[in-house]
């Protein structure tokens, strides 16, 4: 079975500085899909960015980026010119394509990112 | 509003008492997924069907679980005899099985049994 791990319960940075939230994955499957969603309090996961395993660039969306290392299983989500709305839950979440990537997504338990104005 | 949608947002109800959740995925996505959040966890894969195909409920919780989506629209979750471990927040997600079958999440039912 496929395990997310995020081993930052919780991290905090000031506006407008870089913060790096870190994920890694367990999978004896060569084609995946890999995801962050962000959860801001009492509100829905929206999907923040994804990640092809087949593809070696890494995945950008303005300001968002990821480090994505697949020999070392390894799924960073780096955050740019942090701002307020940005404080959330991050969950990074697993998708195999054993199931056509129709699949349930595998969590992580989560980070809870502060940012400090 | 093409948005998933859940319905109700809130629900008390007594242990041992029948609870059913109903979700509106967005129109033209066939995949429909439930998944199950506690407190400080990430949301657990419950049961997931494409169109009104249930292919995978081996993860439901126990058999007080259950779920269906007749005529491939809408979907609903039943819990019978809930007990105060099945309060949780549940949530319900839609794919297209296109964009690399990213999943749109609703905004969840919050579940409180007392």
């Amino acid at each position: 079975a496929q395990t997310v791990t995020q081993s930052q319960p919780e991290m905090s940075v000031q506006e407008a500085e870089t913060v790096t939230l870190s994920c890694t994955y367990d999978t004896s499957e060569s084609d995946y899909y890999l995801f962050w969603y962000k959860q801001p309090p009492s509100r829905q996961m929206i999907l923040v960015i994804r990640q092809e395993a087949y593809k070696q660039q890494n995945a950008t969306e303005n300001r968002f980026s990821v480090n994505f290392q697949k020999a070392a299983k390894s799924f960073s989500l780096k955050i740019s010119d942090s701002q307020l709305g940005d404080a959330a839950m991050y969950f990074c979440a697993y998708n195999g394509n054993s199931g056509g990537g129709a699949d349930g997504l595998t969590f992580g338990k989560g980070t809870h990112l502060i940012i400090q104005p | 509003d093409t948005g998933v949608s859940q319905d109700p947002r809130h629900k008390i109800t007594k242990r041992g008492q029948n609870v059913t959740f109903r979700c509106d995925p967005i129109s033209e996505h066939n995949r429909l997924y439930w998944y199950r959040q506690t407190l400080g966890q990430g949301p657990e894969f419950l049961t997931y069907f494409q169109n009104e195909a249930q292919l995978e409920k081996s993860r439901l919780l126990s058999d007080r679980f259950s779920a269906e989506r007749p005529k491939g629209s809408f979907s609903t979750l039943e819990i019978q005899r809930t007990e105060q471990g099945d309060s949780a927040m549940y949530l319900c997600a839609s794919s297209s099985g296109r964009s690399s079958y990213e999943q749109y999440f609703g905004p969840g039912t919050r579940l409180t049994v007392t």
